[in-house]
């Protein structure tokens, strides 16, 4: 099973700032990783597949980067819509399919 | 746009089975994989299984002796069934479309959850 580890668990930003979010897989998963954002009692949404491509309707100033093990997402300028919760989650090697145990993004 | 809706009972009782459908709107079922994916409360989210359009599954190894994941194309519907369940189940259950590639497997559409509560 490929461990998808996220960092920091929790991320304390002001609104305007840039959040830098990290996720980590135990192997390579060369670019088969996703971002989703998860707010309070909302099903989580597809921000980025493929490392790098935003999903339809994802704004600009959220980005990723990286491939292998190494994977990053950036949220360029925060707005107050982007305080919530972010996982990622590889399609490399399944079954399972995982999931890393997200980043808590909140206001400073 | 592609809707997805959870259905099925809300609490059950430890060693009961656990079943609820997803019904796709908007789109058709085929050509796509079907997920179903949990969440315990205030944890993170865990994979249970998918099913292939054509009937094909694959569950997480975990679960794989309790779980059966199905597809009705005629109803545009996928259900889930987890046997024997216990306290260690309660989640909210969400189903989600995968991608239509092997290998490509990211999840863009979603139901809004289901919580499914285990308790005596």
């Amino acid at each position: 099973e490929i461990v998808m580890t996220q960092s920091p668990a929790t991320l304390s930003v002001s609104p305007g700032e840039r959040a830098t979010l990290s996720c980590r897989a135990s192997q390579s998963v060369s670019n088969h990783l996703a971002w989703y954002q998860q707010k309070p009692g909302q099903a989580p949404r597809l921000l980025i597949y493929g490392a790098s491509t935003r999903a339809t309707g994802i704004p600009a100033r959220f980005s990723g980067s990286g491939s292998g093990t190494e994977f990053t997402l950036t949220i360029s300028s925060l707005q107050s819509e982007d305080f919530a919760v972010y996982y990622c989650q590889q399609y490399y090697l399944w079954p399972p399919l995982t999931f890393g145990g997200g980043t808590k993004v909140e206001i400073k | 746009q592609v809707q997805l809706k959870e259905s099925g009972p809300g609490l059950l009782k430890p060693s009961e089975t656990l079943s609820l459908t997803c019904s796709v709107s908007g789109g058709s079922i085929n050509s796509y994989y079907w997920s179903w994916i949990r969440q315990p409360p205030g944890k993170g989210l865990e994979w249970i299984g998918y099913v292939y359009y054509s009937g094909s599954t694959s569950y997480h190894p975990s679960l794989k002796s309790r779980v059966t994941i199905s597809v009705d194309t005629s109803k545009n519907q996928f259900s889930l069934k987890l046997n024997s369940v216990t306290a260690a189940d309660t989640a909210m259950y969400y189903c989600a479309r995968g991608g239509i590639l092997t290998g490509f497997i990211y999840f863009d559409y979603w139901g809004q959850g289901t919580l499914v509560t285990v308790s005596s």
